[in-house]
């Protein structure tokens, strides 16, 4: 069965910093694109970083320069580091399998507050 | 950056009765290599969206025969043929043809 599992949120102050975490499961991560997308309470999905089995990333203009997505292969594990973090960053993360996005985790929450 | 626009924003359906949304871009979602990369999912209360459609018009595994999904260039349709209870919650159109990603706002679909 295929699963993905985030951690790593959590309560931060703004300008400070998370990194996530997103451990695959029931397929060959090192072969899959991934991506990260937040959903704010109350709001549609969005689309926020992508990582490509090359490596190659792409990011939502809103996180350029602040977030950057990586890989560990061998651990099957996506990450999202997030800096200088605004209010409008608080959302549930959800990572996300393929271009299709045909597989999503649960997420996992990051408020952003004082 | 592609924008996707859904219309209705909520739909009240009766059970055996069909719906549909509409899903509409600001430019082809018509790639280079020929294929289109428009999604559709559908988002019940408390979980993450799930997949029904990729491609315009494929079924993802597992997704019921009473979903399709048609359109070519700016303008697509997800239909459902006879709307059950368990199809409750929100619809998301999604546009991969170009980066960045982008979702429609959502149809709220409930039943009468």
């Amino acid at each position: 069965e295929v699963q993905l599992v985030e951690s790593g949120g959590g309560l931060v102050q703004p300008g400070g910093s998370l990194r996530l975490s997103c451990v695959a499961s029931g397929f060959t991560f090192s072969s899959s694109s991934m991506n990260w997308v937040r959903q704010a309470p109350g709001k549609g999905p969005e689309w926020v970083s992508g990582i490509t089995s090359g490596n190659a990333a792409v990011y939502a203009d809103s996180v350029k320069d602040r977030f950057t997505v990586s890989r560990d292969n061998s651990k099957n594990t996506l990450f999202l580091q997030m800096n200088s973090l605004r209010a409008e960053d608080t959302a549930m993360y959800h990572c996300a399998k393929d271009r299709l996005l045909e597989v999503w985790g649960q997420g996992t929450m990051v408020t952003v507050s004082s | 950056d592609i924008a996707v626009t859904q219309t209705p924003l909520s739909l009240s359906v009766t059970p055996g009765q069909p719906a549909s949304i509409s899903c509409k871009s600001s430019q082809s979602l018509l790639h280079s290599d020929g294929k289109t990369y428009l999604y559709w999912y559908l988002q019940k209360a408390g979980q993450p969206p799930q997949l029904l459609i990729y491609e315009v018009s494929n079924r993802f595994s597992g997704v019921p025969d009473r979903f399709s999904g048609s359109g070519s260039g700016t303008d697509f349709t997800l239909k459902i043929s006879r709307v059950e209870a368990e199809d409750v919650g929100l619809y998301y159109c999604m546009q991969s043809t170009q980066p960045p990603k982008a979702f429609g706002q959502g149809t709220s679909l409930e039943i009468k």
